[in-house]
């Protein structure tokens, strides 16, 4: 099976910008979750869909949002950039409650 | 809140030398527990994983002890090769999270020819 797929891959935007980034599951995968890696914070989840719903969330604020379609893809968007947010963003797929697989990550730089 | 400490890096050795990276957790019920390995420039792959207490994972020559009564998961591999120069993390799941895995900071290991 294909891995989990995530695009696209670097990404520079300014101050203000909004951002959207895509992942792509295992297939037969339902659940994908997202995490935030920065030197700083380590790594930290940011929300699961599984069948199109938000299950969980974590503790970003409401700029970072989420969705999943019913193919199982998900995207993620990030509102009114800051530099902060400058960020790997790794996807993660499961079936329901088993292992997570990530994905290569998306590395997004805030200027 | 659920809570993952491993040691702090880097971890530097030689070739054939034996490795061991400290885990605990703090949790409140009875998680999963998962060492992921980042490659540079790379996503997270799943190294070896235990669901319940005294499982033993095992992968590419490491392995590590699902230990409750000190909320341990230590990795250990007996030679390492300069292959396995990474980074490596410990995180920990709870079904009541759902798939939310809770991380701790990563230790960076690197290994000398």
């Amino acid at each position: 099976k294909a891995g989990v797929t995530q695009t696209p891959r670097y990404l520079i935007k300014t101050r203000g910008q909004q951002v959207t980034l895509s992942c792509s599951p295992i297939s037969g995968h339902r659940s994908v979750s997202w995490y935030q890696q920065t030197p700083g914070q380590g790594l930290q989840f940011l929300f699961e869909y599984f069948s199109e719903t938000q299950r969980n969330k974590g503790n970003f604020p409401g700029r970072f949002s989420g969705r999943q379609f019913s193919n199982s893809r998900s995207e993620m968007n990030v509102s009114t950039l800051e530099l902060g947010d400058s960020a790997l963003y790794l996807c993660a797929s499961s079936e329901l409650q088993e292992t997570q697989y990530f994905g290569p990550g998306t590395r997004l730089l805030v200027l | 809140g659920d809570s993952v400490t491993q040691m702090e890096g880097p971890v530097t050795l030689s070739e054939e030398a034996f490795l061991t990276i400290n885990c605990t957790y703090t949790a409140t019920g009875y998680p999963s527990l998962f060492w992921y390995v980042q490659y540079p420039g790379e996503g997270l792959q799943l190294l070896l994983k235990a669901t319940k207490a005294d499982d033993k994972g095992s992968n590419k020559g490491f392995e590590a002890t699902y230990r409750k009564e000190t909320t341990s998961f230590h990795l250990e591999k007996g030679s390492v090769q300069v292959s396995d120069s990474a980074v490596y993390f410990c995180a920990l799941s709870e079904k009541a999270a759902g798939n939310k895995l809770t991380f701790g900071g990563g230790t960076r290991v690197l290994v000398k020819p």
